[in-house]
């Protein structure tokens, strides 16, 4: 079975401009959840969809937007980049909301 | 709100040695508890959870965990530490109100073996 694979791994972009996150679930899995991780932070809430569906949203402004495809896969848009979004984000996935989380390696990205 | 604590944030212990991860949590309702590892450049490997049942929750890779519903603590365990062990550990919560899920994570427990 394929784990949770995440694209590109890394992503370098100047403060302004727009970032898009890709994700892929794990077969069989319709949630979706992804997290930021940034130095000195820790792992922070961003976003839960399921069935296609926005479930529940961290607090993170709104330029941190994403959605959800029918075939489950996802994908995190941060608009308007700043110094401070550079993070690991991490996209994770699991069967039903009440199992565990399995998780991607994670999409680097760098602002310059 | 639901919180997280991970009092260390970083446990050294000798190889073949038991070692202790601590987490304690808050939380308004039943809890569901998660242990991650996190190895470097990579994403996060589920460890064990606890959703009801025996206290003593048996995970991967050797690893345990105790709940303790009095002291709201979830405490990962190893009765014998291998180097290959050395990661960063988190410490997670989850629940569930109606339709809303949400997992909050510890600030993590690097965890040092040495020989």
């Amino acid at each position: 079975e394929a784990g949770v694979t995440q694209s590109p791994t890394h992503l370098i972009k100047t403060r302004g401009q727009q970032a898009t996150l890709r994700c892929s679930p794990i077969s069989g899995h319709t949630s979706v959840y992804w997290y930021q991780q940034a130095l000195g932070l820790g792992l922070q809430f961003l976003l839960w969809y399921d069935e296609g569906e926005e479930r529940n949203r961290g607090n993170f402004p709104p330029r941190f937007s994403g959605r959800q495809f029918p075939n489950y896969s996802s994908e995190l848009n941060v608009n308007a980049l700043e110094l401070e979004d550079s993070a690991l984000y991490l996209c994770a996935s699991s069967r039903v909301s009440n199992q565990p989380q399995h998780f991607g390696d994670g999409t680097r990205l760098s602002i310059l | 709100a639901q919180s997280v604590a991970q009092p260390e944030d970083q446990v050294n212990v000798a190889e073949g040695n038991p070692l202790t991860v601590k987490c304690t949590y808050s939380v308004s309702g039943n809890p569901y508890l998660f242990w991650y590892v996190q190895y470097p450049n990579r994403g996060l490997q589920f460890l064990l959870k606890y959703i009801t049942g025996d206290n003593l929750v048996k995970g991967s890779y050797g690893f345990e965990a105790e709940f303790n519903k009095s002291q709201t603590s979830f405490h990962l365990k190893k009765p014998s530490a291998l180097v290959s062990d050395s990661a960063l550990y988190f410490c997670a919560v989850r629940v569930l109100t109606g339709t809303a899920s949400k997992l909050t994570f510890g600030t993590g427990t690097r965890l040092q073996v040495t020989l």
